[in-house]
């Protein structure tokens, strides 16, 4: 099947630093990628929508300028929380679809938890 | 609205006990896709089931079974003998024809008790 990972698995960070977030598919093309975040005890929120070699699609309520997005290969695609604060702190997600997949079909990763002190 | 209700928050059983869990979806769309995830405490979301709206019947896997009614707008999970290793946040998602975009339901959380 469909292999995402993601690195680092958990991190912790002091206020105010940038901290990046890898997600690859390891045996396939991703043309799309997903962020998700999920809160302690929450369900996931789609964050942002990106598509290999585009800009990425934030929903709504989501900073795009705190949370950069890349998708600059079929295989990788980074989320950087700039200018980290605690509330950022969280579980945060990555899926992927491939250009042959169902349509519908996510494969998900998993999941890096980010503390800020 | 688009909208995934799962709720049940949390449910507790004994081991061999059956268990089901509820799924309710709104949509006006008629070509939709419906998801259960499993999560355990490692937090991976572990696909085990996608059903499309004009697929009613119903399937079992193992101890897995699914059930939905597009009457009442549910895709209910059950799990038979449930087992220790069940004990997980359970996810059921929506989404439709030519979106990526998974609604989410709030997750129910299964604790299987030996």
């Amino acid at each position: 099947g469909a292999v995402v990972s993601q690195h680092p698995s958990w991190v912790i960070c002091k206020s105010g630093t940038s901290v990046k977030i890898e997600c690859r598919s390891l045996d396939f093309q991703a043309t799309t990628m997903f962020w998700y975040r999920q809160f302690p005890k929450q369900s996931l929120m789609l964050m942002a929508t990106s598509n290999e070699g585009s800009k990425a699609t934030y929903e709504q309520g989501v900073e795009k300028d705190k949370f950069l997005i890349n998708h600059a290969s079929l295989t990788l695609s980074t989320l950087t929380v700039t200018s980290a604060h605690p509330e950022d702190s969280s579980f945060y997600i990555c899926s992927a679809r491939g250009r042959q997949g169902n349509y519908n079909e996510q494969f998900f990763g998993p999941g890096t938890r980010l503390t800020v002190l | 609205a688009q909208k995934v209700t799962q709720a049940q928050t949390e449910i507790s059983v004994v081991e061999k006990e059956d268990v089901t869990l509820d799924c309710v979806y709104e949509t006006r769309d008629t070509t939709y896709y419906l998801f259960w995830y499993k999560q355990p405490p490692s937090g991976e979301l572990v696909f085990l089931i996608r059903r499309n709206s004009f697929d009613e019947q119903n399937e079992i896997s193992g101890r897995y079974s699914w059930n939905f009614q597009k009457s009442t707008s549910s895709f209910n999970f059950t799990i038979t003998a449930s087992q220790v290793v069940d004990s997980a946040v359970y996810f059921c998602a929506l989404t439709f024809y030519n979106t990526d975009k998974l609604i989410f339901g709030t997750g129910t959380r299964l604790q299987v008790f030996p």
